[in-house]
C-alpha cells in the first residue's frame, strides 16, 4: 500500500519568505509526526497530532512555525518569514495508534533551503 | 526515555552478518528498544522493536541481554542497499510514548 507522502520534495526559498509543507499519512493512521533533520543530524521532534487535535507542540522552535490537521487525515507545516537556520529536512510521520508499540511510518521529507 | 550509545560507524563485508550494538544501561522495564534506519535522501524505516525478548522479522534480528542493559540489531547477510545510519531508540511505554528520541546513530557501510 501506499506510504506516507510528502510534497514538495525539494524547495528553496527566500529568506523572509512563508512556505507551505503537505503530508499525506498512511489511510486510516490516527498519529501523525513532524520532525525536523539537520544535515548530519537525528531527526528531532517538532509536533504531534492525534486525529485533528494537536496535542504536543513543544518542538516547534518558534512562533514561525505552524502546523495544521483539519479533518484529521492531511497535515501541513507552515514557516513563516523563513530564516537560513530553518534549511532542514522536515519529515512527516504516522502511526496507526499513538502507543508505545506503534512503529511511526516516515515519508522521505522535504528539503527545505532558505537562501 | 533512556539514553541510548551507539558506535559512529561501522564497516561490514558484503554477504557477511552485520552485527550492530546498542548500550542502554539506563532502561526501564516498561521502555521498548526500537531500531530504524535511514537511507541516504530517504526517510527513516522502523526495522525492529523488543521488550524483554529476542526478536526476528524479516529484515532483522534483535538480540537484547538479560539484564537489557543493551542489544545487538543483526542483518544476516548484509548487502550495498543495507548501508544506512541505523538509529537504535528507547521508547516509553509511559506518559509520552508517541515520541522517538533519535540521537545519531551509527553509520553502517557494507563493502563489496
Amino acid at each position: 500500500g501506499a506510504g506516507v507522502s510528502q510534497s514538495p520534495r525539494y524547495k528553496v526559498a527566500k529568506r523572509g519568505q512563508d512556505v507551505a509543507l503537505r503530508c499525506d499519512p498512511i489511510s486510516g493512521h490516527v498519529s501523525l509526526f513532524w520532525y525536523q533533520q539537520a544535515l548530519g543530524q537525528g531527526p528531532e521532534f517538532l509536533t504531534y497530532f492525534q486525529n485533528e487535535a494537536q496535542l504536543d507542540k513543544s518542538g516547534l522552535p518558534s512562533d514561525r512555525f505552524f502546523a495544521e490537521r483539519p479533518e484529521g487525515s492531511v497535515s501541513t507545516l507552515k514557516i513563516q518569514r523563513t530564516q537560513q537556520e530553518d534549511s532542514a529536512v522536515y519529515l512527516c510521520a504516522s502511526s496507526f495508534r499513538s502507543s508505545y508499540n506503534s512503529p511511526l511510518h516516515f515519508g522521505n521529507g522535504t528539503r527545505l533551503t532558505v537562501t | 526515555d533512556a539514553k541510548t550509545t551507539q558506535p559512529t560507524s561501522m564497516d561490514c563485508a558484503e554477504g557477511r552478518a552485520a552485527n550492530l550494538p546498542c548500550n542502554h544501561s539506563t532502561i526501564s522495564g516498561n521502555e521498548y528498544v526500537y531500531w530504524y534506519r535511514q537511507i541516504h535522501s530517504q526517510g527513516p524505516q522502523y526495522i525492529i522493536d523488543c521488550l524483554k525478548n529476542n526478536e526476528t522479522n524479516e529484515m532483522a534480528s534483535l538480540i537484547i541481554t538479560e539484564d537489557r542493559k543493551s542489544s545487538t540489531l543483526i542483518l544476516p547477510h548484509a548487502t550495498l542497499r543495507d548501508t544506512a545510519v541505523y538509529y537504535c531508540i528507547v521508547r516509553t511505554s509511559g506518559a509520552g510514548s508517541y515520541q522517538l528520541t533519535f540521537g545519531k546513530g551509527t553509520k553502517l557501510s557494507v563493502i563489496p
